[in-house]
């Protein structure tokens, strides 16, 4: 099993719409959580920590349940430049991620 | 100002042949890794240091040898290269201790093929 599992996509969704994306983690004494973005042929780029109160940045609503194991990021209002891929990254002694989610919006 | 950089942005070399790529951070930041990224876009880590000393080794070929003549520099070696060590290489910094709240801030990386 992989320490970090996410849906590979890709999502298609329009300009405007909400789009989810989720991540489990199998190490549960993992220590801090996040979502990464990495556009093509570029390095990741820190989008948000996870936190398990969940937060939120503008657009965009992160949400830990560490009970299950589970991380999830909201992305309302999708704009044509959130199109990249999202990496959900967990931290025991080192960051490991997942294999990303690819998110393409259309107009 | 660049704050993690890395040389070369691409290399193309032969099987066999040895090569470096160097990393370099201005952030003052204790901690520096190298992750690998291969064709299925998977990032892994292969190695951490911390203040020049070595702290993470992640079952990598002792082909790969990484040096850190100082905390703000990471090299890494590879020796006698193979078609599979084609992939992206990403340096990474963080904070020693806050690196687990804050996350790691990422090199554009070093395209490698090995043809």
């Amino acid at each position: 099993r992989k320490e970090v599992e996410q849906d590979p996509g890709p999502f298609n969704v329009p300009e405007g719409a909400t789009v989810a994306f989720n991540c489990t983690y199998s190490n549960s004494a993992s220590q801090s959580f996040f979502w990464y973005r990495q556009d093509c042929r570029k390095e990741p780029k820190l989008l948000m920590s996870v936190y398990s109160s969940g937060n939120e940045d503008g657009r965009f609503t992160a949400q830990l349940n560490r009970a299950s194991q589970y991380i999830s990021l909201l992305i309302r209002d999708s704009k044509l430049s959130d199109s990249a891929t999202y990496l959900c990254v967990v931290n025991t002694d080192k960051l490991i991620f997942g294999t990303g989610t690819r998110l393409q919006v259309f107009p | 100002d660049t704050a993690v950089s890395q040389t070369p942005k691409y290399l193309v070399t032969q099987m066999g042949n040895d090569k470096s790529i160097k990393c370099e951070q201005n952030l003052g930041h204790d901690t520096m890794y190298w992750y690998k990224q291969d064709s299925k876009k998977f990032l892994k880590i292969m190695f951490s240091y911390n203040n020049k000393e070595l702290i993470i080794n992640e079952t990598v070929p002792n082909r790969f040898s990484p040096k850190s003549p100082d905390k703000a520099h990471l090299n890494l070696h590879i020796n006698s290269l193979e078609l599979g060590d084609s992939a992206v290489y990403f340096c990474a910094s963080s904070p020693r201790d806050r690196g687990r709240n804050y996350g790691y801030t990422f090199g554009s990386g070093t395209r490698l093929t090995v043809v």
